[in-house]
């Protein structure tokens, strides 16, 4: 089955830190890949979707200079949290979706925390 | 954009009883609902999806129904077990090229030995 790979799964760094975050898709070509944030006992809120080759597409309220999106292969997103602070602790999980198909497909997820 | 609004956010039942999660949207044009498990620090894994092409989906001790003329549509698990606690998402997506995810609220299901 489809495969996505996420790096790294955990984070710890001191407030002021950029951090950036890998997702792979292993077996399939992704043309349109997801950044989710999910906070302790709530839903995944979607903040971005990544397409290959262009600007990503940012939700409303989430700042695209802070979280930078970077799509540059049919099969790797980077999502760099620049300068960040505590409250950008989070869970963030990509997912990817092969081309042309559903369903998306859950990267591991990346538990970050600023100290 | 869509609305996803799942119920109940807890549910507790006994092991060997069913378990159902109600999910509704607002966009009548949602083509396709998949359901995902979230155990506690892992990934959403795919239980089960419908498409708006049909009305019912079944594997094994999961089902899925789907009433597109109330824009709703529910999980059933049934002869629940203690490996089945975990959180339940549905999730509705429009028709179109990025074929985004709405998630609902989820639902922390916990099944009682």
């Amino acid at each position: 089955g489809a495969v996505v790979s996420q790096h790294p799964s955990r984070v710890i760094c001191k407030s002021g830190t950029s951090v950036k975050i890998e997702c792979r898709s292993l077996d399939f070509q992704a043309t349109t890949m997801f950044w989710y944030r999910q906070f302790p006992k709530q839903s995944l809120m979607l903040m971005a979707t990544s397409n290959e080759g262009s600007k990503a597409t940012y939700e409303q309220g989430v700042e695209k200079d802070k979280f930078l999106i970077n799509h540059a292969s049919l099969t790797l997103s980077t999502l760099t949290v620049t300068s960040a602070h505590p409250e950008d602790s989070s869970f963030y999980i990509c997912s990817a979706r092969d081309q042309g198909t559903q369903p998306q497909h859950f990267g591991d997820g990346t538990r970050l925390s600023i100290l | 954009g869509e609305n996803v609004e799942q119920h109940p956010s807890t549910l507790s039942v006994q092991e060997g009883d069913s378990a159902v999660i109600k999910c509704t949207y607002s966009d009548s044009a949602s083509n396709y609902f998949p359901w995902y498990k979230q155990e506690l620090g892992k990934r959403p894994q795919l239980i089960i999806d419908i498409r708006s092409n049909v009305g019912e989906k079944k594997d094994q001790r999961i089902a899925v129904t789907l009433n597109k003329t109330a824009k709703h549509f529910s999980l059933h698990i049934t002869e629940t077990q203690p490996e089945d606690s975990a959180v339940y998402f549905c999730a509705a997506t429009l028709p179109g090229s990025a074929r985004q995810l709405t998630f609902g609220s989820g639902t922390q299901l916990t099944v009682l030995p």
